[in-house]
Formats: structure tokens, sequence, C-alpha cells
């Protein structure tokens, strides 16, 4: 089965930088995913980490240590659109199910 | 890139009625695609996978004959609530495995639909 976990709520400062962990225990592993959520609205890619490591992409950057089932994302120069879900999901290695963490919803303030 | 449709994007209905939901991916053709549940607050469950010219894979606790599931081509899969009730009212969102390479989920805009 799937034991995906993340902390449900942050606050962080507008400008600061603020690091949103996942810990996850699953049947197989095929890559970590990470989605941001805007209220009412559909989710919308940000990351994919197959391999031990860091990964940069502007502002954000995702972590992996599969020896640890461990990933995090990290947001900097946190701005006010940055207010949001932040999901984390791992497919199983046969693919055919996606499945997500509970979500870390932030909080960013001026 | 990918793009993921859901129509309608909002339904109101009497309790007892049925609703379909259409999940469409526009520029790229999905063999699989999955719909998702989510109520206020919470994250996105999982209730079945959808697969074109088989049937659905449903997840554990959801009803397959409550939430009918028909994938009829690579481009269109559709759920239908059946008899709705005050609870089933959420939010429905719907993915398509994206194109060949990382296996990337594309997501539609979700349907809010809302049993009166």
């Amino acid at each position: 089965g799937q034991n995906i976990d993340q902390p449900t709520e942050m606050t962080a400062t507008e400008g600061a930088i603020v690091q949103i962990n996942c810990t996850y225990q699953t049947s197989g592993f095929n890559g970590l995913f990470w989605y941001q959520q805007h209220a009412g609205e559909a989710p919308t890619f940000l990351s994919y980490n197959v391999l031990d490591g860091l990964e940069e992409k502007g502002r954000f950057s995702s972590f992996l240590s599969r020896s640890k089932g461990y990933s995090y994302l990290l947001l900097k120069e946190l701005q006010m659109k940055d207010s949001a879900s932040y999901l984390c999901a791992v497919p199983p290695y046969n693919f055919n199910k996606f499945y997500f963490g509970s979500g870390t919803k932030l909080n960013v303030k001026p | 890139g990918a793009v993921v449709s859901q129509h309608p994007s909002r339904v109101i209905c009497k309790s007892g009625t049925s609703v379909k939901i259409e999940c469409r991916s526009l520029d790229f053709q999905a063999t699989t695609m999955f719909w998702y549940r989510q109520f206020p607050k919470k994250s996105l469950m999982l209730m079945a996978t959808s697969n074109e010219g088989s049937k659905a894979t449903y997840e554990q606790g959801v009803e397959k004959d409550k939430f009918l599931i028909n994938h009829a081509s690579l481009t269109l899969s559709t759920l239908t609530v059946t008899s709705a009730h005050p609870e089933d009212s959420s939010f429905y969102i719907c993915s398509a495995d994206g194109l060949a390479g990382n296996n990337e989920q594309f997501f539609g805009p979700g349907t809010r639909l809302t049993v009166l």
C-alpha cells in the first residue's frame, strides 16, 4: 500500500525560504512528484524526482532520498501567489495508480 | 503542452438524479485516466483508474455501481454519479497520463458537484 505524509499547514513570510517535507512508504517506487494546487483549481505539475539529489528549477527545488523515503520541496524568494497547497505523489511500479499525500497548505504573509 | 478538459465545470442537481462528468484529453491520446474526489481542505482521493477499452479499476471503498466510469475512446472518459445524494457533493478531478517520458499526470480543471 501507500503511506505518504506531509505537514498539514505552514506559514512563511514573503521573500523568505520555506521547505515542505514529504515522507513515504510505498509498495514499489517510480519517482516522486510535487504538485501545486490553488483553492478550487486543479493541481499543476512542479517537479519529478526519480534519482537521489536536488533538482533546481527557478525558485523551486526538489530533493529526494530514496533510502530514507524522504523528499522536500524548497521554495525561495516567496511571493504571495505561492500561497497554495503542495501535494507530493508517489506512483507505484506498475503506474496504474497515482496516490497523493495529504497536502501541505502554505500561507505566505506580507 | 498536454491539455485536459472537464465538462461541466459546475453542476447543481436534485437528490436522486444522475450526473455525467466528461474528461477529455484535447491534444494527446490517453490510454489511462484517473478520477479523483476532493473534499474541502483535503487532498485528492483516488477513486478509480480508467483504462480505454476495459473496465475501470476502483479503489477500495468506492462503489462501482454508484460511480460509473466509461473510457470509450483514447481521448474521453466519463464519470456518472448515479442517484446522487448530498453527501456526493464534492470536487471531482480527472487526470490523464502525459506524453511518453516522465509519466507526468495532466489534470482537468475539475467539476464542482452540488447535490441539493
